[in-house]
């Protein structure tokens, strides 16, 4: 079955990085797309960034564009996110998931990163 | 890009039949397919619709998704309401400038 874990998330002031982790098991990972999708605490889902199967191509919502990186380690399974310059609205809980034909087929259970001084 | 627009909260009785709707701003509805996801008090989103009109495996075939042209919207009707069904839902779709998008959410009291 497909497992998405992330982790990385805690406290941060703004101004400060922060790297999340999205360990992936249960399918072939270096097949498929995946992104990052947050959520503010009590509103709606936001994409973050999306990189593609072979991290060929890498896309970015206008908002953290510049600030953060997605990346992917094909040989440990793992998803990343780099994210640099925080500011208090990007405190939110940040889901991995996992692409297909351009829509989330399955999502991790969230961190919850807080930028906050 | 465009933007999805979604009624902020539906209501509806168990046994009755609930429509949310998903307007899309700008470009056709058609152009690229609409997901719709569910997402439980304190839980992670599931996808209960995906390509306008597909249901997952596991997914009751009291959700149903349509998309209409002529009012630029796409809508999830869930029939025979639950309670286990109350939750925030959010339609999603994806731009061709390689952005995904997001509706605001509604949520759903069964009540």
């Amino acid at each position: 079955q497909v497992q998405l874990v992330e982790s990385g998330g805690g406290v941060v002031q703004p101004g400060g990085s922060l790297r999340l982790s999205c360990a992936a098991s249960g399918f072939t990972f270096s097949s498929y797309g995946m992104h990052w999708v947050r959520q503010a605490p009590g509103k709606g889902l936001e994409w973050v960034a999306f990189i593609r199967y072979d991290g060929s191509n890498k896309y970015y919502a206008d908002s953290v564009k510049g600030r953060f990186t997605i990346s992917r380690d094909n040989s440990k399974n793992t998803l990343y996110l780099q994210m640099n310059s925080l500011r208090a609205e990007d405190t939110a809980v940040y889901y991995c998931a996992k692409d297909y034909l351009f829509y989330f087929d399955y999502w991790g259970q969230g961190t919850l990163v807080t930028v906050s001084s | 890009n465009f933007m999805l627009t979604q009624p902020h909260s539906v209501s509806e009785s168990p046994g009755k039949t609930v429509t949310i709707s998903c307007t899309r701003s700008s470009g056709s509805i058609a152009s690229n397919y609409v997901q719709w996801y569910q997402q439980r008090p304190g839980s992670s989103p599931t996808t209960v619709i995906y390509e306008d009109n597909q249901r997952p495996s596991g997914v009751p075939d009291r959700f149903s998704g349509s998309i209409d042209s002529s009012s630029n919207s796409a809508s999830l009707t869930i029939s025979g309401l639950k309670t286990e069904d109350e939750a925030d839902y959010y339609c999603q779709s994806y731009d061709s400038s390689n952005h995904w998008v997001f509706g605001g959410g509604t949520k759903l009291t069964v009540l």
